[in-house]
């Protein structure tokens, strides 16, 4: 049974500390998608990779924030400096050139 | 830009059929799906049609579309407790083949009561 997975699956931090989330696609999926949920905001798109090339990152805060894919295997997402307003949930999810995403199960992130 | 509405809430009894309605305006939506999430979870791919179909059937689980209207609905047979969730619409408009971001709506909270 394929699925995305997500570390770590629960994340508290202080305020000002770098926050690495990482993301494996499910094998064969081509499109990795970062996204964060949040009560007042709902679920907002960051960055998305077709083919481990960027395609869109215009979601994403880039003064603080860094997604990459260094290898098809793994995607990673990076908050430095983490600030309170970045606690949410992060979910990532893969999909190949057809029909649907399939998301994992989210990394939930509090900053103190 | 592209907007996905969704109600908030909806309320039924196990045992009655739901139907949770959808709207969008992006004229040249390719796929629409639904999606579930339950709480502390990842959103689950439940089913999608393709535009150019008008229904989709999936077990108790049954999608309408009005192209014309831009109305999606889902409409969940012998609804059972374990059907509370949030379900949230979303449309993509596929160009040359590649998978493309979704657009989500709000999500609709559904309640089913015993």
């Amino acid at each position: 049974d394929a699925r995305v997975t997500q570390t770590p699956r629960d994340k508290v931090t202080e305020m000002g500390q770098e926050v690495t989330m990482r993301c494996q696609p499910i094998l064969g999926h081509n499109t990795v998608f970062w996204y964060r949920q949040t009560m007042m905001q709902g679920l907002e798109l960051l960055a998305y990779f077709r083919n481990r090339a960027p395609l869109d990152d215009s979601g994403m805060p880039k003064d603080r924030f860094s997604a990459e894919m260094p290898d098809a295997t793994l995607a990673t997402l990076k908050i430095q400096p983490s600030e309170p307003r970045d606690s949410a949930v992060y979910f990532c999810a893969s999909g190949f050139d057809g029909v649907g995403q399939y998301f994992g199960p989210g990394t939930r992130l509090t900053v103190l | 830009g592209e907007d996905v509405e969704q109600s908030l809430f909806l309320s039924v009894r196990e045992g009655d059929s739901s139907v949770i309605n959808c709207t969008y305006t992006d004229s040249s939506s390719t796929y629409l799906y639904w999606y579930k999430q339950e709480p502390g979870a990842g959103l689950q791919l439940l089913t999608y049609i393709f535009s150019n179909m008008d229904m989709k059937q999936d077990q108790r689980l049954t999608v309408l579309l009005n192209k014309k209207d831009k109305h999606l609905s889902l409409r969940i047979a012998d609804t059972q407790t374990g059907d509370s969730a949030i379900y949230f619409c979303a449309e993509t408009n596929i160009h040359g083949g590649a998978t493309n971001k979704l657009i989500f709506g709000t999500g609709t909270l559904l309640a089913v009561q015993p």
